[in-house]
């Protein structure tokens, strides 16, 4: 069974970059036909994309955050993982990774990592 | 980007209820949509996807349909077990949430 486990500090100050790796268990993140996606959710909102990664290593960003935001994958830890930089407090969230396959949406999630950005 | 609106954004409704939430797209896709359920506290559970297929494990009661700029999901007899919150997403063009429908207990 595929399980993925979001991991990373859960304060970050003003201007600095959040960090946040997804490790993948029970499955290759070199898989072919998968990507694997960042997903956050800020208190009482709703859900927002931020962005994918191939297994070829093509990335995707959400426009709105393309600025700031880089995506990696690590094969020889089987992760992946999120820098998003000059973070604010709107960048505070429930920061979710994912997994969804070739022309399907998300279908494997990780529990959620929540990021506090304050001083 | 393809601009996803969900329709109602709150649902009172009862045990037994016929339950449809819609979501219109802001240009037409094709039929990559999905629809996730999500409870407090907890990631978001895929229930359906391309429009009307049902992901595995997921009771019959639930159903989607729709095509173009304008998806359904519909749940034909409301259990306690669905009070939560639904999202549409689409998939044809990176990746869009609508911005969510909260199923209350009328």
């Amino acid at each position: 069974q595929l399980q993925l486990q979001e991991s990373g500090p859960g304060l970050v100050k003003p201007s600095e970059t959040l960090s946040l790796t997804c490790t993948v268990s029970g499955g290759s993140i070199s898989s072919n036909n998968y990507y694997w996606g960042w997903i956050r959710q800020p208190p009482g909102k709703g859900l927002e994309w931020i962005g994918t990664i191939y297994y070829s290593g093509t990335t995707y960003y959400s426009p709105s955050l393309k600025s700031r935001v880089t995506i990696y994958v690590d094969t020889s830890k089987n992760q992946f993982s999120l820098k998003l930089s000059s973070v604010t407090a709107a960048d505070t969230a429930v920061y979710y990774c994912a997994r969804g396959e070739s022309s399907s949406p998300f279908d494997y999630w990780g529990q959620g990592a929540l990021v506090t950005v304050s001083s | 980007d393809i601009q996803m609106t969900q329709s109602p954004s709150t649902l009172s409704a009862s045990v037994g209820d016929r339950v449809t939430i819609t979501c219109r797209a802001s240009q037409s896709f094709n039929n990559w949509l999905a629809w996730y359920q999500q409870k407090p506290g907890k990631a978001p559970k895929l229930l359906i996807y391309k429009a009307s297929s049902l992901d595995s494990g997921v009771p019959s009661r639930f159903s989607g349909s729709g095509s173009g700029t304008e998806f359904t999901l519909t749940i034909s007899s409301l259990q306690p077990d669905d009070f939560a919150t639904y999202y549409c997403q689409q998939y044809h063009s990176y990746w869009t949430f609508g911005q969510g429908t909260k199923v209350e207990i009328k």
